[in-house]
């Protein structure tokens, strides 16, 4: 059974401190990990899939990177905007379907 | 391009009370999903489609059913409402040609049974 487990559960940062979030997961064969944004009252927000280990990527203050057991979203020099809750699933080989971890909730006080 | 587009936003249902989800896609994808999420948790996976006339369950099915008549829509049903139906549901689409595919989400269903 894919697992995913996301820590830690909530994240207080101050503007510009910087600090990584991390999913670690078990999956038969991974095809793809996701990693959304979700703000209050509104759907997930795609943000990046990563599908090798040692790939990276990168939108804005935020970067994305993989290992074969665990990935990281590094936020830099964050920004109150960046207030929300971060997913991060799973997609195996074997499917189509998704494996959510239930999400670090960020926020950013100026 | 709308995406994902689901009515209602908001819904309170007595127990018992069935009603019905609706998520329409204008993406031309051929997956469709439904997920719930309940305070503090992750999306479980409720039912998914990989085609018009094609569905499948997910990890919690119980009290839902699905169809899909077209490539567009695909309504939730839920019959005989229960308290521990209250949650937010997303219904989400993607192309599915192959390969990982990005998966795209509606604002969400807020439904609470009472």
């Amino acid at each position: 059974e894919d697992q995913v487990t996301q820590s830690p559960e909530a994240l207080r940062l101050q503007e510009g401190e910087s600090s990584s979030l991390n999913c670690s997961y078990t999956v038969s064969g991974l095809r793809g990990l996701f990693w959304y944004r979700q703000d209050p009252g509104k759907g997930p927000e795609f943000l990046f899939t990563l599908y090798s280990a040692g790939e990276e990527k990168e939108k804005e203050r935020l970067k994305a990177t993989l290992t074969k057991k665990e990935s990281f979203l590094h936020i830099t020099a964050p920004k109150p905007e960046d207030s929300a809750t971060y997913l991060c699933a799973v997609q195996a080989t074997s499917g189509s379907r998704l494996t959510f971890g239930e999400g670090t909730q960020l926020t950013v006080n100026p | 391009n709308a995406g994902v587009t689901q009515t209602p936003k908001f819904r309170i249902l007595k127990i018992g009370q069935s009603m019905t989800l609706q998520c329409t896609q204008d993406m031309n994808h051929n997956y469709m999903y439904w997920y719930r999420q309940d305070p503090g948790m992750g999306l479980k996976l409720i039912y998914y489609s990989v085609g018009a006339g094609i569905t499948d369950k997910g990890e919690v099915p119980n009290g839902y059913n699905v169809s899909r008549s077209t490539t567009e829509d695909f309504p939730l049903r839920l019959e005989l409402a229960a308290p521990s139906q209250t949650s937010v549901y997303f219904c989400a689409s993607s192309y599915g040609a192959g390969g990982s595919e990005t998966q795209y989400f509606g604002p969400g269903t807020r439904l609470l049974v009472l």
